[in-house]
């Protein structure tokens, strides 16, 4: 069954804005993951929090974890024309167990 | 130097058919899945291996059959299409049957079922 809901569905911004996606889920996890994915291509690992990690940077991307809410948020700062992409989040379990992924949220950055 | 590779990168193919989709991964991962896409960019997961061992497998009509010759190949038969297989499958791999890494996704094939 599905575990992540990203909110917004869509999001459209300019070049330069920041772009913020959020993520809610179920049950208890051992970490969340965000991925992209480029139109017709595959999911691109882009940045994993565990569950006992409040906030995590990689490059321009900030990911925020708030366990007792069940939720995460992806920053993108100064977003640009190629961080065009839909964005996923997937949460993993403890134990032998496969992500399971949110529907996405599809992100428009205009020039 | 691709790390996850798969084909056919598309397939078009006749209700009734049996067709197969390869993957190769070079990364040295112990496990490798396959997911499939639906058209509203849903994913979920089919098929889980580790070190040649089935590890998950979710509820997937048994016209789809994974095989696994050595680690860094998972291959999915597909017996007697139907219109509703038509979507992205995807392969992926990870280090650890675990899901506490990040997964390296191959590029996807779309199968169309007409």
């Amino acid at each position: 069954s599905q575990q992540g809901e990203e909110d917004p569905q869509a999001l459209s911004i300019q070049e330069g804005e920041n772009a913020t996606m959020n993520c809610s889920y179920k049950t208890s996890i051992n970490n969340l993951q965000w991925y992209r994915q480029n139109s017709g291509r595959g999911l691109v690992h882009l940045i994993l929090i565990r569950s006992n990690e409040r906030e995590k940077h990689s490059g321009r991307l900030r990911v925020t974890l708030d366990t007792s809410k069940k939720s995460s948020s992806l920053l993108i700062t100064a977003s640009r024309a190629a961080d065009t992409a839909s964005y996923f989040c997937a949460t993993g379990n403890s134990g032998y167990s496969t992500l399971t992924f949110g529907k996405g949220t599809m992100l428009l950055v205009s020039p | 130097d691709t790390a996850v590779s798969q084909t056919p990168k598309y397939l078009v193919t006749q209700m009734g058919n049996d067709k197969s989709i390869k993957c190769e991964q070079n990364l040295g991962h112990d496990t490798m899945y396959w997911y499939k896409q639906d058209s509203k960019k849903f994913l979920k997961i089919m098929f889980s291996y580790n070190n040649k061992e089935l590890i998950i497998n979710e509820t997937v009509p048994n016209r789809f059959s994974p095989k696994s010759p050595d680690k860094a190949h998972l291959n999915l038969h597909i017996n007697s299409l139907e219109l509703g297989d038509s979507a992205v499958y995807f392969c992926a791999s990870s280090q650890g049957g675990r899901d506490r890494y990040g997964y390296t996704f191959g590029s996807g094939t779309r199968l169309t079922v007409v």
